[in-house]
């Protein structure tokens, strides 16, 4: 079985702060990992994601996240935190295959303070 | 591209009554799942489809949910009678074969999400 585990629910940062939002992850077999963003009353959009290529991986909106197969981790960072940056943001572990469901933490909501 | 299209957007109802809700898939997607998103749970699969085939229906909470895919481009979740506790959003997400590209096959691309209340 595979489970993800989101640290806080609700971060906090300012404007042109770090962003580091925190993913651990437990399955039994080498994961794909996601995270998700989703604004207020919308779908959600992938920001980036890990296929067991490079262990760092760059996203949109200048997010990166880099996978920890030591530490089960995939946190998800940004150097400056931009107000359009505040939203839920979801990880979320797959199978190593294709079309397969998505397993996902509760959500971290990030807000942005000017 | 439209993307994921779902229908309808709200939807209010009374316990009881019959709610139908619907999916059309990007073109070119074989695989469409359904997810649930409540403040409790979060975010839960009901079931998926491959190839409009249904793989795992085990998240489905009971008897009272049913789903089809009659064609590759449209599926439905119906809830029957539908139940206070049915209140969430629904949200249905499409992807390609693996094998089509391995940069984009595990990517899953959401819809909008239907908002239902049972009242």
């Amino acid at each position: 079985a595979q489970s993800v585990t989101q640290l806080g629910s609700h971060v906090s940062v300012s404007e042109g702060a770090l962003v580091l939002l925190r993913c651990n992850y437990s399955s039994s077999v080498p994961p794909y990992l996601f995270w998700y963003v989703q604004y207020p009353n919308q779908g959600l959009q992938l920001l980036l994601k890990y296929t067991s290529a490079a262990t760092l991986v760059k996203g949109i909106n200048g997010f990166e996240a880099e996978f920890k197969k030591s530490e089960t981790s995939f946190h998800l960072t940004k150097p400056s935190a931009h107000m359009s940056d505040a939203a839920e943001y979801f990880c979320a572990v797959s199978l190593p295959s294709g079309n397969t469901p998505l397993v996902f933490g509760k959500g971290t909501r990030l807000s942005v303070i000017a | 591209d439209a993307g994921v299209i779902q229908s309808p957007r709200h939807e209010v109802t009374e316990m009881g009554q019959e709610v139908t809700l619907r999916c059309k898939p990007i073109s070119g997607h074989n695989s469409l799942f359904w997810y649930r998103q409540t403040m409790m749970r979060g975010l839960e699969l009901l079931i998926y489809f491959n190839n409009n085939v249904p793989i795992d229906d085990s998240g489905m909470p009971e008897d009272r949910f049913s789903a089809k895919m009659p064609n590759a481009s449209f599926s439905t979740l119906k809830i029957q009678p539908s139940e206070p506790r049915d209140s969430a959003v629904y949200f249905c997400a499409s992807s390609f074969p693996p094998d089509r590209d391995s940069s984009i096959g595990e990517t899953q691309y959401f819809g909008p999400g239907t908002r239902l209340l049972v009242l």
